[in-house]
């Protein structure tokens, strides 16, 4: 089956730091990732689309200065939440393309911003 | 704009018992329906969607294009089937992305 994974799966950090969260699919190759948010007992929020080898879409509200996303490899997207804040904990979770309608999620990355 | 709802937050059914857990979508293009399950600790999953027309683990959804509905159903519920259900809606605009409802936390009482 797809495989995709996420690294880290949880991680505390300052107020202030920036993080990274990696977004792999292990055994295909996506060319189309996401990046969702989810809060506590909430659905999934999609926050943008990682296109390899070209600048994500974000949507509407979502901050792109703020949430840097890189889809550098056809493997691999990251999410980087730079100067973080409490209010930016949350679950971030990523999902992979696979067939023209398919996703597949990742496990999801808990973030605390202290 | 495109949305998705499922008004049933919360839904407890005996085991055994029929299950319908309600999507209901907004979209003025060709609708593309899909049902995910996230169990107790574990990612979302696919578990069908509306053009295979297939029966997964005793589910099936039939689109209703006329009521804007896409309901979720098993005529026997197990303990197993306790989990978390999204209905999502895929929109084809610029990029293949899913507009998701709220989500439905359904519980098989034994």
């Amino acid at each position: 089956g797809a495989v995709v994974s996420q690294h880290p799966s949880w991680v505390i950090c300052k107020s202030g730091t920036s993080v990274k969260i990696e977004c792999r699919s292990l055994d295909f190759q996506a060319t189309t990732m996401f990046w969702y948010r989810q809060f506590p007992k909430q659905s999934l929020m999609l926050m943008a689309t990682s296109n390899e080898g070209s600048k994500a879409t974000y949507e509407q509200g979502v901050e792109k200065d703020k949430f840097l996303i890189n889809h550098a490899s056809l493997t691999l997207s990251t999410l980087t939440v730079t100067s973080a804040h409490p209010e930016d904990s949350s679950f971030y979770i990523c999902s992979a393309l696979r067939d023209r309608y398919e996703q597949y999620f990742g496990p999801g990355t808990r973030l605390t911003v202290t | 704009a495109q949305r998705v709802t499922q008004p049933e937050k919360l839904l407890s059914v005996f085991k055994g018992a029929p299950v319908e857990l309600k999507c209901n979508y907004s979209y003025s293009g060709s609708p593309e329906l899909f049902w995910y399950v996230q169990y107790s600790r574990q990612r979302l999953q696919l578990l069908l969607r509306h053009i295979s027309r297939e029966s997964i683990k005793g589910f099936t959804a039939d689109l209703n294009k006329g009521e804007t509905s896409f309901h979720l159903k098993k005529p026997f519920a197990q303990e197993e089937d306790s989990a978390m259900y999204y209905c999502a809606l895929h929109v084809k605009a610029g990029n293949e992305k899913l507009t998701f409802g709220t989500g439905t936390r359904l519980t098989i009482i034994p």
